[in-house]
């Protein structure tokens, strides 16, 4: 069965701390994605990665950053958490697309529900 | 940039009802696919219509995609109280990596 998990279902963190949020997935896809979910403006894509060591920006990239050293793991890190990052992050993954797109569903993980005080 | 639009926001209806929720969009796509999300929890894919498909069924669920107006629409037949969840449509528009645009979602409550 497929599986994406993550490190964390609720977190709670103080205004400039560093947080880690981490992500697994066990099917061998190439493609994963962190997104954040806030009431009223739906999922954001925050970043996505289409290969290990690579990172492309989303949509609302500022004040995050990524890392993917190994293919079954994508970590999310807020270098400085501020209180205007608290919210639902979700994590999901991917095979690539017959044209070697990302056109295939996603399939995500729990999500982690953030808090930073 | 928000591809999706979706309506009703909230709908509520009695159990064995048929609850439709559409979607707009605004740039060509490949494809377009429907996710539900339990309270509180991930989403869970649920329906994938390509850009050269017009409908679509899968179980209770009937999907419907006009290129045309660029607009989908999900109808879920027979509902049921498990099916109170919320309902997302998420764009793959050309030229933009593949990435998925989601709506702001449909909340639908199916009253036993």
């Amino acid at each position: 069965d497929v599986k994406v998990t993550q490190s964390s279902r609720y977190l709670v963190k103080r205004t400039g701390e560093k947080v880690f949020l981490e992500c697994v997935q066990d099917m061998d896809h190439e493609n994963m994605f962190w997104y954040r979910q806030d009431p009223g403006l739906g999922l954001r894509l925050i970043y996505f990665s289409y290969d290990v060591k690579m990172k492309e920006k989303g949509d609302i990239p500022e004040g995050y950053s990524v890392s993917r050293e190994k293919k079954e793991r994508f970590s999310l890190i807020l270098e400085s958490a501020s209180t205007n990052q608290t919210s639902m992050y979700l994590c999901a993954s991917t095979a690539p697309g017959l044209a070697g797109g990302l056109s295939y569903e996603q399939y995500f993980g729990p999500g982690t529900r953030l808090t930073v005080t | 940039s928000q591809q999706g639009e979706e309506d009703p926001q909230a709908l509520s209806i009695q159990e064995g009802e048929n609850a439709t929720m559409n979607c707009s969009y605004k740039t060509s796509i490949n494809n377009l696919q429907w996710y539900r999300q339990n309270s509180g929890r991930g989403l869970v894919h649920l329906i994938l219509i390509r850009s050269n498909e017009r409908e679509k069924h899968s179980g209770r669920l009937r999907v419907t995609l006009d290129t045309s107006k660029k607009s989908s629409s999900l109808l879920i037949t027979a509902s049921r109280a498990a099916d109170t969840a919320s309902y997302f449509c998420a764009t793959v528009p050309y030229n933009q990596g593949g990435k998925l645009i989601f709506g702001q979602g449909t909340e639908l409550s199916v009253k036993p």
